[in-house]
């Protein structure tokens, strides 16, 4: 089975602090995704990776920032911590590969909440 | 561009009820369709998938058939269990295949 890990379920944070969440799959996938998921929002996507050094930015990539370093594994760094930045945060991969490949494994989630 | 739209919730059903969770998308090109679960205090977990127009993903019940006509991808369950409650999304994948759109979730409350 794939899997996903997110190395903390709960995090509180104060404002300003940097904070690095880490995701590691241990499947071999190109592919690496963050989320955040917010009430009323669904899924939006902060940044994704689609091989080791290389980042894109998705739909809200502000106050965010990624490493990607190996090919395993895939952190999400906020620079400075702030209360807006409260959420559910997932992480996901995927192989590469035509449709019969493409589906994205999820974490459990890392729920911070910045005071 | 690409975007998903599914009907808000939150839906409360009695054990053995029909479900109809409904679903529309908008993509360029020819993208693959999905619903995820999310259960309680979990990450989300695929639950089935249709690649091609027409095609009809199934798993534990649940049923959904890719309506290139009407860009719909509708969840569908003849009789729901307790154990379903859960937070259902649907999601596309663009035909690169690196970018997934999710819909904002529908939450979904079974009692016996």
């Amino acid at each position: 089975d794939v899997k996903v890990t997110q190395s903390s379920r709960y995090l509180v944070k104060r404002t300003g602090e940097k904070v690095f969440l880490e995701c590691v799959q241990d499947m071999d996938h190109e592919n690496m995704f963050w989320y955040r998921q917010d009430p009323g929002l669904g899924l939006r996507l902060i940044y994704f990776s689609y091989d080791v050094k290389m980042k894109e930015k998705g739909d809200i990539p502000e106050g965010y920032s990624v490493s990607r370093e190996k090919k395993e594994r895939f952190s999400l760094i906020l620079e400075s911590a702030s209360t807006n930045q409260t959420s559910m945060y997932l992480c996901a991969s995927s192989p590469p590969g035509g449709p019969a490949k493409n589906i994205q494994y999820f974490g459990a989630g890392t729920r911070l909440s910045v005071l | 561009g690409n975007s998903v739209t599914q009907m808000e919730g939150p839906v409360t059903l009695s054990e053995e009820a029909f479900l109809t969770i409904n679903c529309t998308y908008t993509a360029t090109g020819y993208p693959s369709l999905f619903w995820y679960v999310q259960y309680p205090g979990e990450g989300l977990q695929l639950l089935l998938k249709a690649t091609k127009a027409d095609d009809k993903g199934s798993n534990k019940g649940f049923e959904a058939t890719y309506r290139k006509e009407t860009t719909s991808f509708h969840l569908e369950k003849g009789s729901v269990q307790v154990s379903d409650s859960a937070v259902y999304f649907c999601a596309l994948s663009d035909p690169s295949f690196h970018q997934f759109y999710f819909g904002t979730g529908t939450s979904l409350t079974v009692i016996p």
